[in-house]
């Protein structure tokens, strides 16, 4: 049972315009929510969270919106930057609030076309 | 701020034989983790040490297995290799309620 799910596998745009890269969630007690880049044969690279009190966070030109009647969250990019291409994961936290213990979704391959 | 070092980055084991491998967490941080990721499977969770102690575990079979030290060093030990473990060991490190960082990974191939 997949609790985190990413239903677009890629997404492609072109550089300057708004990538948008959405998460659905299954379980309502999740209670923080982390997006992370990723290029091959390296770590995650934490990029922004989001509390599920909250329903907005932006840090630069990474804004992740949480709707909670829905379970979705998303991840904006805007300018997408060719160095954006990567793949991007969500993450839920378990109700525990206990980061060390992370949902992840299978990850969307974003493309930026210079 | 040095960020989490893991230990080898690329590993190649026979079938059968058992291996570890070390993930030295950010200063500081007392919360490690181990993720498995495959194509296929993407990442999984496989357990979590905080204060020596595992306080999460994953679905995976015994013969995956890990501690903490008193410095918060971590090491993971897979007994028995099998081809299907193959994979991008990740570890991450966290304080309690705050992101996760993860490190630079061990690419584990089985033959």
């Amino acid at each position: 049972d997949q609790q985190v799910k990413q239903n677009s596998p890629s997404l492609s745009v072109q550089e300057g315009r708004i990538s948008i890269l959405n998460c659905d969630y299954t379980n309502s007690m999740f209670d923080y929510f982390l997006w992370y880049k990723k290029y091959p044969a390296e770590g995650p690279t934490f990029l922004i969270s989001i509390s599920s009190i909250k329903d907005k966070n932006e840090d630069g030109r990474f804004t992740v919106f949480l709707n909670k009647s829905a379970k979705h969250l998303s991840l904006h990019i805007v300018p997408s930057q060719p160095g954006d291409s990567a793949v991007y994961f969500c993450a839920a936290s378990p109700p525990s609030g206990n980061t060390g213990k992370l949902i992840f979704g299978q990850g969307t391959t974003l493309q930026v076309k210079p | 701020k040095a960020g989490v070092t893991q230990t080898p980055r690329y590993l190649i084991k026979t079938r059968g034989q058992q291996v570890t491998l070390s993930c030295s967490p950010i200063s500081g941080h007392r919360s490690v983790s181990w993720y498995q990721q495959t194509p296929g499977q993407g990442l999984q969770f496989l357990f979590e040490y905080f204060s020596e102690t595992q306080r999460n575990k994953g679905n995976f079979p015994g013969r995956f297995s890990g501690r903490q030290f008193s410095n918060s060093r971590s090491e993971m030990n897979v007994s028995t290799l099998e081809l299907g473990d193959s994979a991008l060991y990740l570890c991450a490190s966290s304080l309690s309620n705050t992101e996760a960082f993860f490190g630079q990974g061990t690419r584990l191939t089985v033959v």
